[in-house]
């Protein structure tokens, strides 16, 4: 079955320390991949993503993410985290093509900032 | 300019009244979304509207009503609603279909 995994639920992070949140994918060809941020009761915030091209994408607030074809994986990293990073994330992905599509999000890990 | 705006913020609502939720973008996208959202859940996809045609119709409830008037507006009208059904609703746009997708800021409604 297609799906997307975020193997971490929770992660807790220092200010300024690195981030990366792991996402894993399941589907037979490349999706479309997305990292979006979602501050609580708020609308979904897109940070990056990938369609084709380079395999390292840089997004906005400091974001990348890397796709790495032979582990199904488009993680997403920080280099260091700030406060105001605090939120969930999720992975999503699209799958198909010519029309019919199906849009998938992962289950979101959230990030605790400690300062 | 990415906006895609939503109203109400908040909705409270019997479960025997009727209501709208509405969403509105000005970005010249010609695919809508609307998804459910419940608390510490990823959104789940509701309906699709592709150059306001209903293109995707993910086996929601018939209380669920959407309608596409034109290609910047996109309604969701509330009949007869559950407390379950209590979430936070996202409306979203994308240039076409299977493109990047751009939320707004969702509608918490509660159901009573």
């Amino acid at each position: 079955a297609q799906s997307v995994t975020q193997p971490d639920i929770h992660i807790t992070v220092s200010e300024g320390a690195s981030l990366e949140l792991r996402c894993n994918y399941s589907y037979g060809a490349t999706p479309y991949l997305f990292w979006y941020v979602q501050s609580p009761g708020q609308g979904l915030q897109l940070l990056l993503k990938y369609f084709s091209g380079d395999t390292l994408v840089q997004g906005i607030k400091g974001f990348e993410a890397e796709f790495k074809r032979s582990q199904s994986s488009f993680n997403l990293r920080k280099p260091s985290v700030h406060w105001s990073d605090a939120a969930e994330y999720f992975c999503a992905v699209i799958l198909g093509a010519s029309g019919t599509y199906k849009y998938i999000f992962g289950t979101g890990t959230r990030l605790k900032v400690l300062a | 300019d990415t906006e895609v705006t939503q109203t109400p913020k908040h909705l409270v609502m019997g479960m025997t009244n009727k209501k709208s939720l509405k969403c509105e973008q000005h970005m010249g996208h010609r695919a809508m979304y609307w998804y459910k959202q419940k608390a510490k859940k990823p959104p789940e996809l509701m309906f699709v509207y592709s150059y306001e045609k209903l293109s995707i119709n993910e086996s929601v409830p018939s209380r669920f009503s959407p309608e596409c008037p034109n290609s910047s507006l996109l309604n969701l009208h509330l009949h007869a609603l559950q407390p379950e059904d209590s979430a936070l609703y996202l409306c979203a746009s994308s240039q076409s279909l299977g493109d990047t997708q751009y939320f707004g800021p969702g509608t918490r409604l509660t159901v009573l």
